[in-house]
């Protein structure tokens, strides 16, 4: 079964870091690009970053530029979102997603809560 | 920036009925358009690609139509596992930060 699994979530000061992971299985990780996108309570999606399948190619929405680098462990089938310098307006359910043509596989999501 | 507008915000439809929803991209997106399902408390699901592919999975029920800027989703007749919200995105340049997503369609049951 193709499967994202995400963790690391939880609750942080602003000013404050977390790492994100995403666990693939079911496909073969090394193939496929990848991608975070999180989810305001509430609102609607919104694309936070994107790496290639080697990470040679790396993109990140504006609003994140600079506080969360992405990356992959591709011995590991597992991708990370390092977080930091948190801000409220960062409180969202954050999604791995798997991209082909689209994203097309996402993961069941972690929750970060910026708050003091 | 292209803003993708979906209407209505809510649609209220009985059980076997049809559903239409549509999303209107500010400028042209060929057939970029992906359709996404999403129930509370569990991730997007991707329904359609290429505006209107089925992904694999997806019951025949659902269908999608459209180019350029004006895109439909017709869920054929409701099941009551249908009810959801409903994301259109269109992922027609590149690099990531140009795909953009619609502010959903909630289709609620009547």
């Amino acid at each position: 079964e193709v499967q994202l699994v995400e963790s690391g979530g939880g609750l942080v000061q602003p000013g404050g870091s977390l790492r994100l992971s995403c666990a693939a299985s079911g496909f073969t990780f090394t193939s496929y690009e990848m991608n975070w996108v999180r989810q305001a309570p509430g609102k609607g999606l919104q694309w936070v970053s994107y790496i290639s399948s080697s990470s040679s190619t790396i993109y990140y929405a504006d609003s994140v530029k600079g506080r969360f680098p992405i990356s992959r462990d591709n011995a590991k089938n597992s991708l990370y979102l390092h977080m930091n310098s948190l801000r409220a307006e960062d409180t969202a359910v954050y999604y791995c997603a798997r991209r082909t043509v689209v994203m097309d596989v996402w993961g069941q999501g972690t929750t970060v809560t910026v708050s003091s | 920036e292209i803003v993708m507008t979906q209407s209505p915000a809510t649609l209220s439809v009985s059980p076997g009925e049809r559903a239409t929803l549509s999303c209107r991209a500010s400028q042209s997106v060929s057939s970029n358009l992906a359709w996404y399902q999403q129930k509370p408390g569990q991730a997007p699901r991707l329904l359609i690609y290429g505006a209107s592919t089925r992904a694999t999975g997806i019951p025949a029920r659902f269908s999608g139509s459209g180019s350029g800027t004006e895109f439909t989703l017709t869920i054929s007749s409701l099941q009551s596992e249908d009810f959801a919200v409903y994301y259109c995105q269109q992922y027609n340049n590149w690099p990531p930060g140009t795909w953009t997503f619609g502010q959903g369609t909630k289709v609620e049951i009547k």
